[in-house]
């Protein structure tokens, strides 16, 4: 079965500090996808980035950056120099493809962060 | 602008009532999805359907339905045999192509009266 954990149930930061929210993910299949959503105080999910399992660059946008590691099933996201407007839920989904060929996400619990000034 | 669309924002259930949220987007994707979210619980899959007229279960199907007569809109029914209704309740949608992303509408919030 697919799974996601996201052992964080909560962080606090003082703006300026940088943060890494962590995300270890469970699958048998050998190709698969894993998603970063932010979810600001106005509920709407926000789509951050879109790994697949083949390419294991890390990747960095901005103050974001996210280090994947198949061999210890992560995909930690990273933010340098945290500010107020970065306070969010922040979810790590895997891509789960079903045997009618369709596909869904399985969501970790999210991270909620809290940047104070 | 493309984007989805949900509405209400905020709707309230009386006991014994069968609600409907709406779901609507104009990206001209194929696939759609309805997800709840409790607190602490990140979000698990109510129903999803990848083409008109064709829908399939999620993971806590129960006390819901749904329909996709348009390729745009795809309601949820919480009907009344769903006895803990109140959630926040996202709808999605995705191309439905091999590297799709899902992308989510503004949520509605249902209170139970």
């Amino acid at each position: 079965a697919q799974k996601v954990t996201q052992a964080q149930t909560e962080i606090s930061v003082v703006e300026k500090e940088d943060v890494t929210l962590d995300c270890v993910y469970e699958t048998r299949d050998t190709t698969y996808y894993l998603f970063w959503y932010k979810q600001p105080p106005s509920g709407e999910l926000v789509f951050l980035i879109r790994r697949n399992s083949f390419d294991e660059q890390n990747e960095i946008s901005g103050r974001y950056s996210w280090n994947f590691q198949k061999s210890t099933s992560s995909f930690n996201f990273t933010i340098t120099a945290s500010q107020v407007v970065d306070s969010a839920v922040y979810f790590c989904a895997l891509r789960n493809f079903m045997n009618s060929g369709y596909s869904t996400l399985t969501f970790g619990k999210g991270t909620m962060l809290l940047v104070s000034p | 602008d493309g984007g989805i669309t949900q509405s209400p924002k905020y709707l309230f259930r009386k006991e014994g009532q069968n609600v409907t949220l709406s779901c609507e987007q104009n990206l001209n994707h194929d696939a759609m999805y309805w997800y709840r979210q409790d607190p602490g619980q990140g979000l698990r899959l109510i129903y999803y359907s990848q083409i008109v007229n064709d829908f399939q279960k999620g993971d806590i199907a129960e006390g819901y339905s749904v329909s996709r007569e348009k390729k745009e809109s795809f309601p949820l029914t919480v009907t009344s045999a769903q006895k803990n209704p109140t959630a926040f309740y996202l709808c999605a949608s995705s191309s439905g192509q091999v590297l799709e992303t899902q992308y989510f509408g503004p949520g509605t919030r249902l209170l139970v009266l």
